[in-house]
C-alpha cells in the first residue's frame, strides 16, 4: 500500500502552461508538505499545511498556490510556468508539524521546455 | 546560505566494511536531526534520528552520533550491504512549526 502517493510521476510542459501535481496520503498524518529538490540536489520546503491550514510558506513566487481540500490530500497548482520551476516536487506527511518524522511521496519530475 | 552541509558529494565502500556519512550544521538552534535514504526514483525514506539532548542513537546496522560542540553528525552503518547503496540526507530541524533543513546529500556505493 503506498503511504504518500503523487501523481503525475513525470510532467514535461512549455513554459507559460499552468499544471498541478496532486497529493494524497493515507497514513491518517494532520501535516502534509511540498519540497522542492533543484538541480543542485538541494531539498528545500515550500509549503506546510497542518489541518488543511497553511503553517508555513517559504519565500515561493505567487505563481505556486497549494490547495487542501482535505487533510489526506495538498494539491499544488502552478501558473505560468518557467524554465526555472523544472525540478523534482516531493510530497511528505507527518503525524504533527514539527519534530516528527516525514514520509515522502515517490517525486513529480517536472520538466518546463 | 547552507545550514546543513555535506562536504562529501559520493563515498564507496566495500562490503562488511563500515561506512561514516559526515554532516556538519552551522544553526546552532537545531535541536533534532535525521537521516533519510534515498534509492533512484523514489522518495526519501527515514532512516534513523537523533534529538539534542543525546550524543548517540543507534538502530541495528545504524548508529547516528551527535557532536554539539563541533555542530557535527555522523552515521555509521556496519556492516554494509549492497542493498545500502543510496543517496543519504542529512537534516535539521527546530522543534515547533519550522521546517526541516536538508543537506545536498551523500551518495553512498558498497561494492560486494
Amino acid at each position: 500500500d503506498t503511504a504518500v502517493s503523487q501523481t503525475p510521476k513525470y510532467l514535461v510542459t512549455q513554459m507559460g502552461n499552468d499544471k498541478s501535481i496532486k497529493c494524497e496520503q493515507n497514513l491518517g498524518h494532520d501535516t502534509m508538505y511540498w519540497y522542492k529538490q533543484d538541480s543542485k540536489k538541494f531539498l528545500k520546503i515550500m509549503f506546510s499545511y497542518n489541518n488543511k491550514e497553511l503553517i508555513i510558506n517559504e519565500t515561493v513566487p505567487n505563481r505556486f498556490s497549494p490547495k487542501s481540500p482535505d487533510k489526506a490530500h495538498l494539491n499544488l497548482h502552478i501558473n505560468s510556468l518557467e524554465l526555472g520551476d523544472s525540478a523534482v516536487y516531493f510530497c511528505a506527511s507527518s503525524q504533527l508539524a514539527g519534530q516528527e518524522t516525514q514520509y515522502f511521496g515517490p517525486g513529480t519530475r517536472l520538466l518546463v521546455l | 546560505d547552507q545550514q546543513v552541509k555535506q562536504n562529501s558529494p559520493s563515498l564507496s565502500v566495500q562490503e562488511g566494511r563500515i561506512s561514516i556519512l559526515n554532516c556538519d550544521y552551522t544553526n546552532s538552534m537545531f535541536d533534532y536531526f535525521l537521516w533519510y535514504k534515498k534509492y533512484p526514483a523514489e522518495g526519501p525514506t527515514f532512516l534513523i534520528s537523533i534529538s539534542s539532548i543525546k550524543d548517540k542513537n543507534e538502530d541495528g546496522r545504524f548508529t547516528v552520533f551527535l557532536n554539539k560542540s563541533a555542530k557535527h553528525l555522523s552515521l555509521h552503518i556496519v556492516p554494509s550491504q549492497p542493498g545500502d547503496s543510496a543517496v543519504y540526507f542529512c537534516a535539521a530541524g527546530v522543534s515547533g512549526n519550522t521546517p526541516l533543513v536538508f543537506g545536498k546529500g551523500t551518495r553512498l556505493s558498497v561494492i560486494a
